[in-house]
């Protein structure tokens, strides 16, 4: 089955870390480059990192720069979020979503999102 | 404030024809043939429509068509369907400093 996975969401203070991961399968996670994409509580989707195919390329929205940090493991099909820092404006489903053409924003496939909540 | 702009809400008649509009600038949806629209229902994933301004996906129906004009890119829903209410958003790349940009989103009613 083709599916992505988020897991590690959950209430977390400001100011402390966590760590999104997101299991892949039923297709080569080792040929699409992969984003995060979040969506705060009643807004719209916020672009938050991607990563290449091989990880050799990352990039970030400047939101979240110096703060998060992608990355992937091949040979474990799963991407991850490392989000340290956290600050309330951070709160929001946090979804990853496969990029079927490279690293421009084509996601044809999400998975379920997983909810970070940030609050003391 | 969302860097592409959509309107917040349109409604349409099951049957009719309806299009969503986003603006951006000539760094972002003017300058890539790199826009894709996501159709969103409440509590769900975003579902993936259309991608380089006018290519449809393998089963997303025939009925929905993308089509762009300078910094506008369009999305078209013809024969509206009680199912097709949800939210929409446009996306495009913005070059690789940027790199993202989505539009605001669009809650389509179909009354």
């Amino acid at each position: 089955q083709v599916q992505l996975v988020e897991s590690g969401g959950g209430v977390v203070q400001p100011g402390k870390s966590l760590r999104l991961s997101c299991a892949a399968s039923g297709f080569t996670f080792s040929s699409d480059g992969m984003h995060w994409v979040r969506q705060a509580p009643g807004k719209g989707l916020e672009w938050v990192a991607v990563i290449s195919y091989d990880g050799s390329y990352k990039s970030y929205a400047d939101s979240v720069k110096g703060r998060f940090t992608i990355s992937r493991d091949n040979s474990k099909n799963t991407l991850y979020l490392q989000m340290n820092s956290l600050r309330a404006e951070d709160t929001a489903v946090y979804y990853c979503a496969k990029d079927f053409l490279g690293t421009t924003p084509n996601f044809d496939l999400w998975g379920q999102g997983t909810l970070v909540t940030v609050s003391s | 404030q969302s860097a592409l702009t959509q309107p917040a809400s349109l409604s349409g008649s099951p049957g009719q024809s309806i299009t969503i509009s986003c603006t951006g600038t000539s760094s972002d949806l003017g300058n890539y043939k790199l826009v894709s629209w996501y159709q969103q229902h409440p509590g769900k994933a975003p579902k993936l429509m259309i991608y380089e301004d006018i290519k449809r996906p393998s089963g997303v129906s025939y009925r929905f068509s993308g089509s762009k004009s300078g910094n506008t890119a369009s999305l078209t829903i013809s024969g509206l369907q009680a199912e097709d209410e949800a939210d929409y958003y446009c996306c495009s790349f913005a070059g690789f400093s940027t790199n993202v940009v989505f539009g605001g989103g669009t809650k389509l009613t179909v009354l």
